[in-house]
């Protein structure tokens, strides 16, 4: 089976731009988490989506959103790029989400804002 | 709010040495705990996972973790370190009420010498 994929692996961005950054689920998995992680913050939490629905949301602006399409397939957005925003973005996925369901993370997208 | 501590965000060992990497919680009510573990330039690997049952868990690539709610703590061990198990190791906590949303603990970078 293959793994999560995410694309692209690395993106460099300017500051004020939007970038759209795509995930790619196990097969069969329904849940799709976000996570950025930096040096300063550690890993956290952006958002989780179920069924195409969002069903859990972290302390991210508004310039932050997500979607899942029928596939399973997610998408985020980051809209209005700021400096802080480079990180390394991960993309989780499980077979239904809910407490207790290991994660199955991907290699991740590096995205740096100049 | 739960959260989680890891205690020393550099651990060194020997090859052959014991390793133990310390994780403690605090949650309102009885958690799902983890271990992750991320190499360089990669996702993060599921090590082991605590849900009901055994307070013993082990986990892949020799590791193992005992769950002590008197101790709030859920500690990994590992009794032989070997040079491949550098990286960085994560303890993460949920809740069936949070669904996939982990709260992940800082981090601790594990160095082996030869």
């Amino acid at each position: 089976k293959a793994g999560v994929t995410q694309t692209p692996r690395y993106l460099i961005k300017t500051r004020g731009q939007q970038v759209t950054l795509s995930c790619s689920p196990i097969s069969g998995h329904r849940s799709v988490s976000w996570y950025q992680q930096t040096p300063g913050q550690g890993l956290q939490f952006l958002f989780e989506y179920f069924s195409e629905t969002q069903r859990n949301k972290g302390n991210f602006p508004g310039r932050f959103s997500g979607r899942q399409f029928s596939n399973s397939r997610s998408e985020m957005n980051v809209s209005t790029l700021e400096l802080g925003d480079s990180a390394l973005y991960l993309c989780a996925s499980s077979l239904a989400g809910g407490g207790g369901a290991p994660l199955h993370f991907g290699n991740g997208t590096r995205l740096t804002v100049t | 709010a739960q959260s989680v501590t890891q205690l020393g965000s550099h651990v060194s060992v020997s090859e052959g040495a014991l390793v133990l990497l310390r994780c403690n919680y605090s949650s309102s009510v009885p958690p799902y705990l983890f271990w992750y573990v991320q190499y360089p330039n990669q996702g993060l690997q599921l090590l082991l996972k605590y849900t009901t049952g055994a307070t013993l868990v082990k986990g892949i690539n020799g590791f193992e973790a005992e769950f002590k709610k008197s101790e709030t703590s859920f500690h990994l061990t590992k009794p032989s370190a070997h040079m491949s198990d550098a990286a960085e190791y994560f303890c993460a906590v949920s809740k069936e009420t949070s669904g996939s949303r982990l709260t992940f603990g800082e981090g601790t970078q594990l160095t082996v010498n030869p």
